[in-house]
């Protein structure tokens, strides 16, 4: 166990829609980061939020957004769903956004139809 | 060429036998390095970090870094079926907690 919590763990959307996924962060951990693992492949980094500013943003359209809370829960939003969205989405959050340990929850699973 | 090269198997060995799996890297300006297990359906597991060139070993799992090659490795000894999952390689840079991530190498330890 991690400590890093996701919700919900599986969703259905249909296309156009929008949907907020959201994470709470292991405690003493100040940065957190989304990723988007499609079947088959490694997890690709969307952005990273360090003091509720992003911090980083990896190639992904602007309909890709997020926040990060004060007590550094945070949640991503993504607008105007589309079939190719459809993948596991994970949180990680680190000690240190100087290195990459991250620790990842079990991730929010959508399927966009 | 993709940033992070791993063959995605999947590899299959007997139970007890020694593991090696491997990832290969372009970018020189990566510094840091990670093994990540993944079971089914769930969160990639940090398993190993690594900074900069050399061996770290944590019980079963030895973690090394060759910066020279650009390749990475981790070796499992004594694997157990409880191993079978995927293995994620991922790097960055110093300075950053960005990931770039392999694909994932599956693996399947029969008993």
């Amino acid at each position: 166990e991690t400590g890093v919590t996701q919700s919900p763990t599986h969703l259905i959307k249909t296309r156009g829609q929008q949907v907020t996924l959201r994470c709470s962060s292991q405690s003493g951990h100040n940065t957190v980061s989304w990723y988007q693992q499609a079947l088959g492949q490694g997890p690709q980094f969307i952005f990273q939020y360090y003091r509720e500013e992003e911090n980083g943003r990896g190639n992904f359209p602007p309909r890709f957004s997020g926040l990060q809370f004060p007590n550094y829960s945070s949640e991503l939003n993504v607008n105007a769903l589309e079939l190719d969205d459809s993948a596991l989405y994970l949180c990680a959050t680190g000690r240190d956004r100087a290195t990459g340990e991250l620790f990842f929850g079990e991730g929010s699973r959508l399927t966009v139809l | 060429q993709k940033e992070v090269e791993q063959d995605p198997g999947p590899l299959s060995v007997p139970e007890g036998a020694i593991v090696s799996l491997n990832c290969t890297y372009s970018n020189s300006a990566f510094q840091y390095f990670m093994w990540y297990r993944q079971y089914s359906r769930k969160g990639p597991e940090l398993l190993m970090y690594t900074y900069s060139s050399g061996n770290k070993e944590d019980g079963r799992f030895t973690a090394q870094v060759d910066k020279s090659s650009k390749y990475i490795s981790l070796f499992i000894r004594d694997s157990q079926p409880s191993d079978s999952a995927t293995y994620l390689c991922a790097m960055g840079h110093s300075g950053y907690s960005t990931l770039t991530f392999g694909k994932g190498t599956m693996l399947l330890v029969s008993p």
